[in-house]
């Protein structure tokens, strides 16, 4: 069973520039989450897509935006980059939307200079 | 909003030893789910420890067990037989079904184990 992958690992990019991070859920899982965590905190909620729909969205705002493929595969993008933007962002899947248990990826660092 | 609070910034145990983390929330909900989550230098977030609300019976898991209070909105994890591998941050989570379907993580407790 392959477990839940992210890329890239790292990636720098400069204010007002854009970026896509890219996932892959374990097998068999049709949710995937995305959590943006800043250094020292906890992660915070950025949406959640099932079955290729935004099924929930966090306090972020639009220049976030994602996409999940027909293979359940994600992506998260990010427009006009902010200083702020510098975290790690995890990929989280789940065997369905609800109560199941999220299993996260390795995460992508993203630092805007 | 449903908060998630971990009061202990830093802990340490000795190898060997017992050590709790402590965990609090805040709801109206009556359907929800606590999670502890282990996250180690190399960033990945692991599963620790999952609890259903309407579940009496505290959660075990080898050497990791939860102690649930819902009237008092605690739950605690106990780590047994301390490793020096179970160093790593610890997130407490929650999951209201009728908030979204996200995780809410506390801040975190970072534990040392030293030998």
């Amino acid at each position: 069973e392959t477990g839940v992958t992210q890329s890239p690992t790292h990636l720098i990019k400069t204010r007002g520039q854009q970026v896509t991070l890219r996932c892959s859920s374990q097998s068999g899982h049709n949710t995937v989450s995305w959590y943006q965590q800043a250094l020292g905190q906890g992660p915070q909620f950025i949406f959640q897509y099932y079955r290729e729909e935004e099924n929930g969205r966090g306090n972020f705002p639009p220049r976030f935006s994602g996409l999940q493929f027909p293979n359940y595969s994600s992506e998260l993008n990010v427009n006009a980059l902010e200083l702020d933007d510098s975290a790690l962002y995890l990929c989280a899947s789940s065997f369905n939307r609800g109560a199941d248990t999220q299993y996260f990826g390795p995460g992508t660092r993203l630092t805007v200079l | 909003a449903q908060t998630v609070t971990q009061s202990q910034p830093e802990m340490s145990v000795q190898e060997a030893e017992t050590v709790t983390l402590s965990c609090t929330y805040d709801t109206s909900e009556s359907n929800y789910y606590l999670f502890w989550y282990k996250q180690p230098p190399s960033r990945q977030m692991i599963l620790v420890i999952r609890q259903e609300a309407y579940k009496q019976q505290n959660a075990t898991e080898n050497r990791f067990s939860v102690n649930f209070q819902k009237a008092a909105k605690s739950f605690s994890l106990k780590i047994s037989d301390s490793q020096l591998g179970d160093t790593a941050m610890y997130f407490c989570a929650s999951l209201f079904k009728n908030a979204g379907n996200m995780l809410t993580f506390g801040g975190g407790t970072r534990l040392m184990v030293k030998p």
